[in-house]
């Protein structure tokens, strides 16, 4: 079955600090991976979109990386802002779905001054 | 470019009551889809759309009906509210569906049924 896992369900960091957000999904390979960014009471945006061929994808401070031996995905957040405090969503295509997007639960990322 | 918009923002319904959720895009996108988001789960498709006069199911199609007689507009209506029908609905658009585009996501309609 096509699922995607997130974990943790929730962070909370400090200014400055950097932080990893982890994905799981079940089924490979897989059309693409993406991450969305939520504000609260906001639309997902889109953060990055990987094929199963790429390991790794920046934008800006975020970058994601993605293991297919272990069927995850990270996003790394580097030198944390006020700003970033949002949910974020990884996102999976998969090849069986047609374009179908299957979405994770999100991980709700709060970083404080 | 205003993007994708939708209204209201929020919006409480009794049972059985029937009421459209309003979506629209100025991005010539052929693509557009409903999605239901609820407390601690991702994302689920409702219905999705790709081009005038074309719509399909997603995951959760029960209680929705959709049409799409204009590229811009998608509305979504509610035959018969019920409160498993309480969430948060989005809309979003693409340029085209195809798996490698990116989604635009509305603001979101908050809707609350008693």
């Amino acid at each position: 079955k096509n699922q995607v896992e997130q974990s943790p369900q929730s962070l909370i960091i400090l200014e400055g600090k950097n932080c990893t957000l982890q994905c799981n999904y079940t089924v490979s390979p897989f059309s693409n991976l993406r991450w969305y960014k939520q504000d609260t009471g906001r639309g997902p945006v889109s953060l990055t979109i990987m094929t199963f061929s790429e390991n790794t994808k920046s934008n800006g401070r975020y970058t994601a990386t993605l293991d297919a031996d272990t069927k995850q995905s990270s996003l790394h957040i580097t030198a944390s802002q006020l700003s970033d405090s949002a949910s974020y969503i990884c996102v999976v295509t998969f090849y069986n779905a047609g374009n179908m997007l299957t979405f994770g639960g999100g991980t709700r990322l709060m970083v404080k001054p | 470019n205003a993007g994708v918009t939708q209204t209201p923002k929020f919006q409480v319904l009794k049972t059985g009551q029937s009421m459209t959720l309003q979506c629209a895009q100025d991005m010539n996108h052929e693509y557009m889809s409903w999605y239901r988001q609820d407390p601690g789960m991702g994302l689920r498709l409702i219905h999705y759309s790709v081009g005038a006069g074309i719509t399909d199911q997603g995951e959760v199609p029960n209680g929705y009906n959709v049409s799409r007689s204009t590229t811009e507009d998608f509305p979504l209506r509610l035959l018969s509210a019920a409160p498993s029908q309480t969430s948060v609905y989005f809309c979003a658009s693409s340029p085209t569906g195809r798996s490698t585009d990116t989604q635009y996501f509305g603001p979101g309609t908050r809707l609350t049924v008693l």
